[in-house]
């Protein structure tokens, strides 16, 4: 019963470094998202993917890039880390429509010094 | 395009007591409407939604919500709660049928003994 996972679970990268965040999925969805969770601001969604092969964008884009090569797999990447992308990152999926039940990952906290 | 306020950033309240977490959303368009919960260093997980039909709605752990369309709200209650009950607690709101989910800032509900 995996559900989402994401990769890694915690990263310390320095400004301008780059990264890449794995979410994988074994539901079968077709629809998978990233948010970021910062204190006293909830949940931004950043990108998200509604099949495999198709991205977009969502609220808080800028800085980040996503690929959804395999249906199964959303990878979101940080080509230049700067601190204020400093932030725990949520990875989730969904069945196609609009009624589905969100599934998450257990998040990934990442620091930029 | 819909947004969703969340009233109270922090709720405390004494075990045992009834708890009301207060969500007001605006949209032009029919909604649907949801409660999730994060439990600490968790992912969120769905307590409960509301597509359509009866406005009062039933989810996990003896929490319910009603559906207010001339109010806009979805207020979140439980008539007693646990220490255990203890998390941040989200309200969303995506357009009926389509689109994605916007996430309210968060009600942390703090149960004291």
């Amino acid at each position: 019963n995996a559900g989402v996972t994401q990769t890694p679970k915690f990263r310390v990268l320095k400004t301008g470094q780059s990264m890449t965040l794995l979410c994988a999925q074994d539901m079968n969805h077709e629809y998978m998202y990233w948010y970021r969770q910062d204190p006293g601001m909830g949940l931004r969604l950043i990108h998200y993917s509604v099949g495999e092969g198709t991205t977009a964008k969502g609220e808080v884009p800028d800085g980040y890039n996503v690929s959804r090569l395999k249906k199964q797999n959303f990878l979101l990447g940080l080509e230049s880390a700067a601190p204020s992308q400093t932030s725990v990152y949520f990875c989730a999926s969904r069945e196609q429509g609009g009624a589905g039940e969100l599934f998450f990952g257990e998040g990934s906290r990442l620091t930029v010094l | 395009a819909q947004s969703v306020t969340q009233l109270d950033s922090q709720v405390p309240v004494f075990e045992e007591a009834p708890v009301e977490l207060r969500c007001n959303y605006s949209s032009s368009v029919s909604v649907y409407l949801f409660w999730y919960v994060q439990y600490p260093n968790q992912g969120l997980q769905l307590l409960l939604k509301y597509l359509s039909g009866s406005t009062l709605v039933k989810g996990i752990n003896g929490f319910e919500a009603e559906f207010n369309k001339s109010q806009t709200s979805f207020h979140l209650r439980k008539p007693s709660v646990h220490i255990s009950d203890t998390a941040e607690y989200f309200c969303a709101v995506s357009r009926a049928g389509q689109g994605n989910l916007i996430f309210g800032k968060g009600t942390k509900l703090s149960v004291k003994p």
